[in-house]
């Protein structure tokens, strides 16, 4: 298996563009989540998905973000418009949970590195 | 929500010497705690985890111990070397249900000084 695959690898945009960041999940897993990485805030749950159906959002820090998984092989992370606040790292991950305390790791992808300038 | 946290921010120790991190978490219903570790310009990978039903876990040179009292766990390295330098972050799972999000402490710089 391939693992997470994340595109792009980085993305460099101006102000008030949309940006569009994807994620390709390990085959089989059924939990989906997205996360920010900053030097200041460290790693942020931004949202997550369990069997295609977000759970919780309220990681996502404004409504110029939004997330969509239409099927169980695909996600993506919109912001419109960007803001030179967005830079950072954000990574896509899953796991293959049940959500019946089947507690297990969370996989990560390279992760998309943003810059908006 | 759940809310994790970590100390050091930054931790040097000699190679060879033992390094440990300590991690608090606030949900008394978090029951996974797993450790990753980063490498500069990679993503965080899973190193060893630990569920609340057990104290303590070891592999090789790597432990970490839960106390679920208290709510807070510890990463132990021995006899440290070079490549064990990296960032590593501890993690809570609350709710105690599978498909819930991990929260991550901020992260602890680990140096090991040749």
């Amino acid at each position: 298996d391939a693992g997470v695959i994340q595109s792009p690898r980085h993305e460099v945009t101006e102000m008030g563009q949309e940006v569009t960041l994807r994620c390709k999940p390990i085959s089989g897993h059924n939990s989906l989540f997205w996360y920010r990485q900053t030097m200041m805030r460290g790693l942020e749950l931004l949202i997550y998905f369990n069997n295609n159906v977000p759970i919780d959002d309220s990681g996502m820090p404004e409504d110029r973000f939004s997330a969509k998984m239409p099927n169980a092989s695909f996600s993506t992370l919109k912001i419109q418009p960007s803001e030179p606040r967005d830079s950072a790292v954000y990574f896509c991950a899953s796991s293959p949970s049940q959500g019946l305390g089947l507690d297990t790791e969370a996989f990560f992808g390279q992760g998309t590195r943003l810059t908006v300038v | 929500g759940e809310n994790v946290e970590q100390h050091p921010s930054t931790l040097s120790v000699q190679e060879g010497d033992s390094a440990v991190i300590k991690c608090t978490y606030s949900d008394s219903a978090s029951n996974y705690f797993p450790w990753y570790k980063q490498e500069l310009g990679k993503r965080p990978q899973l190193i060893i985890d630990i569920r609340s039903n057990v104290g303590e876990k070891k592999d090789q040179r790597i432990a970490v111990t839960l106390n679920k009292t208290a709510k807070h766990f510890s990463l132990h390295i021995t006899e440290t070397q070079p490549e064990d330098s990296a960032v590593y972050f501890c993690a809570a799972r609350y709710g105690g249900g599978g498909a819930d999000g991990l929260t991550f402490g901020k992260g602890t710089h680990l140096i090991i000084q040749p």
